[in-house]
Formats: C-alpha cells, sequence, structure tokens
C-alpha cells in the first residue's frame, strides 16, 4: 500500500460512453498527477496539479478532463474514447514545497476502450 | 529535459550483486538522479536519489560518476522480488513543480 488508491482498478468502456476515474491520496500531499502507460512504451505524463491549481498540461485530447477537487481527490473523466486510448493509467501524489519530493503511485486503472 | 540511456533489459542470478547502468551526459547541474522501478502490475516505486554523492538506502546504492555523465544502480543480492523495470530519471529543482519523466527503462530478470 503507497497511500494512493484508484478506483476503478479494471474499466471496459465503449467509445461513446462517459466514465471517470478517481484518484485518492491519504499522505497529506499537495501535488498529484496523472500518467498514461501504454502497451511497451514509457509512461507519459498527462496532467499535474499543484495546490488543486493544474500547473501542466502535456498536449493531451480534450476527450480526457482532469479535476481536482481537493488536494486529496484527483478525477480523470474520460468521453468519446477511441480504441488507442486503453491503456493502463496511473495517479501519483507528492509534497510540491520547492525541493525534490518522491512520487507514490498509485495501481493504475486498466482501461480498455471498445 | 535532459536524457538518460538505459540497456534494455538484464539479467541477474539470484543473491547476485546486480549493477543497473545508466548514461547522461547531458546532465545539468541543478538535476538530480532518480531511480524508480516498476514490479509487475503495479506502479512505479521510488528507490533512490542523488546529486553528486554515492547515495545508500535500505533498498539500493546508487553510484554516480565524477563528472555527472553516469550512474549505477547497484542492487546488493538481487531477490525474485526485485525482477522490475527500473527507470533512471532526471530531474531538473528549478522548474516550478515537480516533473518526473520516465524513458523506456531497464527490465531485470531475476533467475532463481
Amino acid at each position: 500500500e503507497t497511500g494512493v488508491t484508484q478506483t476503478p482498478r479494471h474499466l471496459v468502456m465503449g467509445m461513446t460512453n462517459k466514465k471517470s476515474l478517481k484518484c485518492e491520496q491519504h499522505l497529506g500531499h499537495n501535488a498529484m498527477y496523472w500518467y498514461k502507460q501504454s502497451a511497451k512504451k514509457p509512461l507519459e505524463l498527462m496532467f499535474v496539479y499543484s495546490l488543486e491549481e493544474r500547473v501542466e498540461n502535456n498536449s493531451v485530447p480534450s476527450r480526457f478532463s482532469p479535476e481536482c477537487p481537493n488536494s486529496s481527490h484527483l478525477f480523470l473523466h474520460l468521453h468519446t474514447l477511441q480504441p488507442e486510448d486503453s491503456a493502463l493509467y496511473l495517479c501519483a501524489s507528492s509534497q510540491d514545497n520547492g525541493n525534490y519530493n518522491e512520487q507514490f503511485f498509485g495501481p493504475g486503472t486498466r482501461l480498455t476502450v471498445l | 529535459d535532459a536524457k538518460t540511456t538505459q540497456p534494455n533489459s538484464m539479467e541477474s542470478n539470484e543473491e547476485e550483486p546486480v549493477h543497473l547502468p545508466c548514461n547522461h551526459s547531458t546532465i545539468s547541474g541543478t538535476d538530480y538522479i532518480h531511480w524508480y522501478r516498476q514490479l509487475p502490475s503495479q506502479g512505479p516505486e521510488y528507490v533512490i536519489h542523488g546529486l553528486t554523492s554515492n547515495v545508500n538506502n535500505r533498498m539500493a546504492s546508487l553510484a554516480i560518476a565524477e563528472d555527472r555523465k553516469s550512474s549505477t544502480l547497484i542492487l546488493h543480492r538481487a531477490t525474485l522480488r526485485d525482477a522490475a523495470v527500473y527507470y533512471c530519471i532526471l530531474r531538473d529543482v528549478e522548474t516550478s513543480y515537480d516533473k518526473v519523466i520516465f524513458g523506456p527503462g531497464t527490465s531485470l530478470s531475476v533467475i532463481p
């Protein structure tokens, strides 16, 4: 247990569905992240929230919409996805205080888009 | 972002030491060297980090070359549980927020 939980762990959805991924951290951190890990590819940073404000958006398509209502929760809203969006979606958190602090990752949500 | 180069895969015998190399010839003075690993079906986990001096913790040791253009993660006695993908990452502390860019990493197999 890393202190970062993700739900659901597995999700299968059609291209016309709308779903949301949830991440919760119990570590008192103030920064949270979404990463995408496709098969045989490195992890790709998607979004970064620091103090509940989005500070990074790595040219992610608008069909992915993040939400950070407070420092403990992070959502990734999904709509009209494509089959190539099938991947492992990982959430992480860290304490962003100007010094280096390790990131703690959740177990991920395995997403399959049909 | 400065890049790192690692071998795609390595093998080790159980209970033997493992030396995982990483090249980072374009490293800047403010880049810290970090290692994470990802066990099968799990998210990545932090292993160790350093700037100039060698570092030890309960999981591993990090040896940094004097010119900082390369580093080596050392697992002193490999166990089956150490089979994972190991990522060597450079982190620029001058960015305004924590940012971790992962490469393909080294896939370590441990042979019983």
